[in-house]
């Protein structure tokens, strides 16, 4: 049963930049990409992008300019880092499983709220 | 980018009554890679349809996908206490994945 657990810092000064990990528990890594999804306050879900362990990134159009997806396969871990962050970036971050070829996400972390605030 | 609208807004029914969820694209979803997720308030969102009308692993019968192309819909049947929550689709075309903006389904 795979398990994903979002790590990082709550709190995060304007213009600087978001890092989040994401690590995996149980399940094989290298068939499945790795997402990272997120909420605003009171609005629905936004996808950022995705990684495959294999060297794939893929990143939302909207965030491409600033987002970068990582992967360390020794560490079962994968990372979001998201420049130059404005209030508009405060969310709930998840970390997702996605699966290939049927295009959606079975597995999720619980979140990490994310607040962009001097 | 492909948008995803769906409709209704909220919809209130008492537990029982079945749910009609509506999920409209504004160009076709290729493949029909189209999924349903039921989140509940401070849990992760859980996938419940797949493919637009394959049900995803523990997901019960009362749950059903249908439609093709543009339109999509998400039944739920016989509704219980725990199916109150929000639900949205998502697409995936254009190596690129999109949400819509959700239904909120509450009790009556």
């Amino acid at each position: 049963q795979v398990q994903l657990q979002e790590s990082g810092p709550r709190l995060v000064r304007p213009s600087e930049t978001l890092s989040l990990i994401c690590t995996v528990s149980g399940g094989d890594i290298s068939s499945y990409y790795w997402s990272w999804i997120r909420q605003p306050p009171g609005k629905g879900l936004e996808w950022i992008g995705y990684m495959y362990f294999g060297g794939t990134t893929n990143y939302n159009p909207s965030l491409k300019s600033r987002v970068s997806i990582t992967g360390d396969a020794s560490k079962r871990q994968f990372s979001l880092s998201l420049t130059s962050v404005t209030a508009a970036d405060t969310a709930v971050y998840y970390c997702a499983r996605g699966h290939w070829l049927v295009y959606y996400f079975d597995s999720w972390g619980q979140g990490n709220l994310v607040t962009v605030s001097s | 980018e492909n948008v995803l609208t769906q409709s209704p807004g909220t919809l209130s029914l008492s537990p029982g009554e079945s749910a009609t969820l509506s999920c409209r694209a504004s160009q076709r979803v290729t493949g029909n890679f189209l999924a349903w997720y039921q989140h509940r308030p401070g849990q992760a969102p859980k996938v419940l349809i797949y493919g637009a009308y394959r049900r995803a692993a523990g997901i019960p019968d009362r749950f059903s996908g249908s439609g093709s192309g543009t339109d999509f819909t998400l039944t739920i049947s016989r509704l219980e206490p725990e199916d109150f929550a929000v639900y949205y689709c998502q697409q995936y075309g254009s190596s690129s994945f999109t949400f819509g903006q959700g239904t909120k389904l509450e009790i009556k």
